[in-house]
């Protein structure tokens, strides 16, 4: 089993420009959600989906939008990248235990 | 809104000694999770030990242990006899029982160093 899985691992993108970071899981577990991660900041939750077809806004939801079309991938979107979406970028998955994470998305904003 | 603090920026031991990390927390709900997680140099995220609040006896898994006090709010983790590979980011984090989105909110981290 995989696991959590992220692509890319790293990514360097202009202002301006737009990308999808895709989480994909073979856990077949319901909740899934995406975290980005600062120095200094911890964790923080932008988007979360507690089931397939359904999203919902976290607590740093501007500038990223997000599809859950499967109940294995949840698609985070940048449609206009900023410098400020410099940050590492981490997709986990739930089913009452406890979360389970994915290695990590690099993201360097120019 | 619930929230998480972890008040140690930065932490050292020596190794095979004990260390605590402090995490305390504010939350207006009676049934509520918590966790350690640990984010070695490699960036991964890994579960190290969970606390479910109904629960008055304190988890442990092999050298980690909390110290769990409700009424005061706190959630220390004690990590015993320190080994080289205990050297991370150690973050807390809270989960509401309700509402089923299973969602976490984390504290922003300490950072451990296990000197040998």
């Amino acid at each position: 089993n995989a696991g959590v899985t992220q692509t890319p691992k790293f990514r360097v993108l202009k202002t301006g420009q737009s990308m999808t970071l895709l989480c994909a899981q073979d856990m077949n577990h319901e909740y899934m959600y995406w975290y980005r991660q600062d120095p200094g900041m911890g964790l923080r939750l932008i988007h979360y989906s507690v089931g397939e077809g359904t999203t919902a806004k976290g607590e740093v939801p501007d500038g990223y939008n997000v599809s859950r079309l499967k109940k294995q991938n949840f698609l985070l979107g940048l449609e206009s990248a900023a410098p400020s979406q410099t940050s590492v970028y981490f997709c986990a998955t739930s089913r009452g235990q406890g979360q389970y994470f994915g290695p990590g998305t690099r993201l360097t904003v120019t | 809104a619930q929230t998480v603090t972890q008040s140690q920026p930065e932490m050292s031991v020596q190794e095979a000694e004990t260390v605590t990390l402090s995490c305390t927390y504010d939350t207006s709900e009676s049934d509520y999770y918590l966790f350690w997680y640990k984010q070695p140099p490699s960036r991964q995220m890994i579960l190290v030990i969970r606390q479910e609040a109904y629960k008055q006896q304190n988890a442990t898994e092999n050298r980690f242990s909390v110290n769990f006090q409700k009424a005061a709010k706190s959630f220390s983790l004690k990590i015993s006899d320190s080994q080289l590979g205990d050297a991370a980011m150690y973050f807390c984090a809270y989960r509401s029982a309700a509402g089923g989105s299973e969602k976490l909110v984390f504290g922003k981290g300490t950072k451990l160093t296990v000197n040998p």
